[in-house]
């Protein structure tokens, strides 16, 4: 079976410093990989979405940038965090064969607060 | 512009009773809908799905009914149980890019024992 795995848990930064949040699924081959962003009381945004190596769709203008070094492998990171950039950080995957075409299955996610 | 919306916040619910969360559309090139449920803390885990050729979906105690003439969507879950306390977003997929889902707010549920 799959598994999604996103780390860390929990980010305390400070406004100004770097970033990097890193998602590796198991269990599959060639996934479409996404990173959304959840603020609080708000639904769910897509930033990036990834269909193969090295392969970046953005979605939303920010000062995040994600990159797909391997197949199974989603990295989110910025240069220099605002306040604006707390969050719930989602990695989420999905395949367009058999029978959920499509559906994205989601990691457990990191919670993200920048002081 | 928020293309899938779900008007309420919140529901209560008696347990053993039916829940039954809404959501609202504008796209009518939207062919795929999906429902999550999310736990504090955690991601969202996905629920039931419909496509836009059927009217309705089950899968044991949720159901979920696609109305596309009035662009509305809505998941029913009998009976209700406490273990379905949690927060329920909709998700909406556009024919022409497979890749990009949208989400509504959320509805957090809460049955009452």
């Amino acid at each position: 079976s799959q598994t999604i795995h996103q780390w860390p848990a929990t980010l305390v930064q400070p406004v100004g410093s770097p970033l990097s949040l890193e998602c590796t699924v198991e269990g599959t081959s060639n996934p479409n990989l996404y990173w959304y962003r959840q603020a609080a009381g708000r639904g769910l945004q897509l930033l990036f979405y990834s269909v193969g190596i090295g392969q970046i769709s953005s979605e939303v203008p920010q000062n995040l940038s994600a990159s797909r070094p391997q197949d199974r492998q989603f990295i989110l990171s910025s240069k220099k965090l605002l306040l604006s950039d707390s969050g719930f950080y989602l990695c989420a995957w999905s395949v367009f064969s058999g029978r959920a075409r499509g559906t994205q299955y989601f990691g457990p996610g990191t919670r993200l607060t920048v002081l | 512009d928020q293309q899938v919306k779900q008007n309420s916040p919140s529901l209560s619910v008696q347990e053993g009773r039916i829940s039954i969360l809404n959501c609202d559309y504008t796209n009518s090139m939207f062919d795929y809908f999906l429902w999550y449920k999310k736990y504090p803390a955690e991601g969202p885990t996905f629920l039931i799905s419909i496509s836009s050729i059927k009217d309705k979906n089950e899968d044991g105690r949720f159901t979920v009914f696609l109305n596309k003439s009035a662009k509305h969507l809505s998941l029913h879950i009998v009976p209700s149980q406490p273990g379905d306390s949690a927060v329920y977003f909709c998700a909406a997929r556009a024919r022409y890019n497979f890749n990009k889902f949208y989400f509504g707010s959320g509805t957090k549920l809460n049955v009452k024992p």
